[in-house]
C-alpha cells in the first residue's frame, strides 16, 4: 500500500481484556518497528523485527506484550489482560532497509489508540 | 539520565521569530540523528537528519555538536503552520542496533 496501515484506530477495553492491534507496513519494507506512545511523551521503542525474525524486543513492558511478523508483512502486537498503564497510542513504522544504512526513511502509521478502562 | 532529552517547553513564539531547541543525548557512540514533527493526534514524521557538518532546509537548520552531544533545530520566520511537537531522536549505536530512541518532544506554539 502507499503507507503504513494500522487498525484498529481506537480500541476500548476492559481491564483484563486481550486485544490485537494490526500493523500493514509499506509493501516490500523490511524492518518494521512498535513503539508506544503515552501522552505528552515522546514514542517509546517496543520492538523490532527484520523480515519475520524479532530481532529487539527489548523495550515491551512486560510479558502480557507480544509482537509477532510470520510471514514478514503484517505484523501483530497483542497485549493480555490489559491495564489501565496500558492506555496509549501504539504506532507503528517501518523502512524499506535497515535505519543505519537507509538512515532517513521511517514512516509511521497512523496509530492505534487503545483506553483501558 | 534518559539516552535523550528534551525541552518540554511550550515554546510560545510570535510569528516570524527565529526559535531553537536542543537536544541531548547520553550515547557518545551515537550516529544517527533526526528531527521528526508531529502534529496533535497525528504520527511523526520526518522533517529532517542531522549530519556532522550540518545541514539547512529551507527556513530550518539543524546541528550536531558531538562534544558535548546535543543536536539543535533552529527555525527561521516563524509560521503559524509551524505549531507542532518536534521530537529528536538518536539511534544510540552504528552496530546493527535499530533501536531509534525519541525524546519527550518539545511543543511550539506560534502565535499570530
Amino acid at each position: 500500500g502507499a503507507g503504513v496501515s494500522q487498525s484498529p484506530r481506537y480500541k476500548v477495553a476492559k481491564r483484563g481484556q486481550d486485544v490485537a492491534l494490526r500493523c500493514d507496513p509499506i509493501s516490500g519494507h523490511v524492518s518494521l518497528f512498535w513503539y508506544q506512545q503515552a501522552l505528552g511523551q515522546g514514542p517509546e521503542f517496543l520492538t523490532y523485527f527484520q523480515n519475520e525474525a524479532q530481532l529487539d524486543k527489548s523495550g515491551l513492558p512486560s510479558d502480557r506484550f507480544f509482537a509477532e511478523r510470520p510471514e514478514g508483512s503484517v505484523s501483530t502486537l497483542k497485549i493480555q489482560r490489559t491495564q489501565q498503564e496500558d492506555s496509549a497510542v501504539y504506532l507503528c513504522a517501518s523502512s524499506l532497509d535497515t535505519l543505519v544504512l537507509v538512515a532517513n526513511v521511517l514512516t509511521f502509521g497512523a496509530g492505534s489508540r487503545l483506553t483501558v478502562l | 539520565r534518559k539516552e535523550v532529552e528534551q525541552d518540554p517547553g511550550p515554546f510560545n513564539v510570535p510569528e516570524g521569530a527565529t526559535v531553537a531547541f536542543n537536544c541531548t543525548y547520553s550515547n557518545s557512540a551515537s550516529q544517527s540523528f533526526f528531527w521528526y514533527r508531529q502534529d496533535c493526534r497525528k504520527e511523526p514524521k520526518l522533517l529532517m537528519s542531522v549530519y556532522s557538518s550540518g545541514n539547512e532546509d529551507g527556513r530550518f537548520t539543524a546541528q550536531l555538536n558531538r562534544a558535548s552531544q546535543y543536536i539543535s533545530l533552529l527555525i527561521r520566520d516563524s509560521k503559524l503552520s509551524d505549531s507542532a511537537t518536534y521530537l529528536c531522536a538518536v539511534i544510540p549505536s552504528n552496530f546493527g542496533n535499530e533501536k531509534l530512541t525519541f525524546g519527550t518532544g518539545t511543543r511550539l506554539t506560534i502565535i499570530p
